[in-house]
């Protein structure tokens, strides 16, 4: 199994882009999360998806979008990007409980 | 905000030597969590916690839940270099729906 698979691992854009975030796991989990975490800080939840065609908001869901059509595919949407995403961005899925993170995408918002 | 906070924020200790981190919480949960995350990588589910455990094992960690203090202790036994990562405590709030929600760490160096 490969797990969870994020990419890219880097992207910059400037201010006013918007771009996809794209996550994928290939072992079946209904539940799925992306987080951002900012230095010093812990991760903070943005937006997750206990199944296919559902979605919710996190903590700080301001300025991202998700959709979930499929179970394995949980893509975050950067709508115009701003400095303050600046950030890295870690998608995960979980599994009674227990949350299997992937490799992350480092942003940088010029 | 964060629900867990994580005592010390930073934590140096010799090769051999045992390492405690400290996690303070606020609300009702259903499980308390540890992951470890090394530089530039994703974080790595360690040991999981439920709210009615008061201690787990798992190889050289030991973690301990008091519920009536919101608080939890992780212990490694033995340190070795390999263990200087990041340690966060993360809670499933009771009636959140899985969610997660993260402190800010303990940066543990392990010196060999």
């Amino acid at each position: 199994n490969a797990g969870v698979t994020q990419t890219p691992k880097f992207q910059v854009l400037k201010t006013g882009q918007s771009m996809t975030l794209q996550c994928a796991q290939d072992m079946n989990h209904e539940y799925m999360s992306w987080y951002r975490q900012d230095p010093g800080m812990g991760l903070r939840l943005i937006h997750y998806s206990v199944g296919a065609g559902i979605t919710d908001q996190g903590e700080v869901p301001n300025g991202y979008n998700v959709s979930r059509s499929t179970t394995e595919d949980f893509p975050l949407r950067l709508l115009s990007a701003a400095p303050s995403q600046t950030s890295v961005y870690f998608c995960a899925s979980s599994r009674q409980g227990k949350q299997y993170f992937g490799p992350g995408t480092r942003l940088t918002v010029t | 905000s964060q629900q867990g906070e994580e005592d010390p924020q930073a934590l140096s200790i010799q090769e051999g030597e045992n390492a405690t981190m400290n996690c303070s919480y606020k609300t009702s949960i259903n499980n308390l969590q540890w992951y470890r995350q090394n530089s530039g990588r994703g974080l790595v589910h360690l040991i999981l916690i439920r709210s009615n455990e008061r201690e787990k094992h798992s190889g050289r960690l030991r973690v301990t839940l008091d519920t009536s203090k919101k608080s939890s202790s992780l212990l490694i036994t033995a340190s070795r270099a390999a263990d200087t990562a990041s340690y966060f405590c993360a809670t499933e709030r009771s009636g959140s729906a899985r969610q997660l929600t993260f402190g800010s760490g303990t940066q543990l160096t392990v010196l060999p």
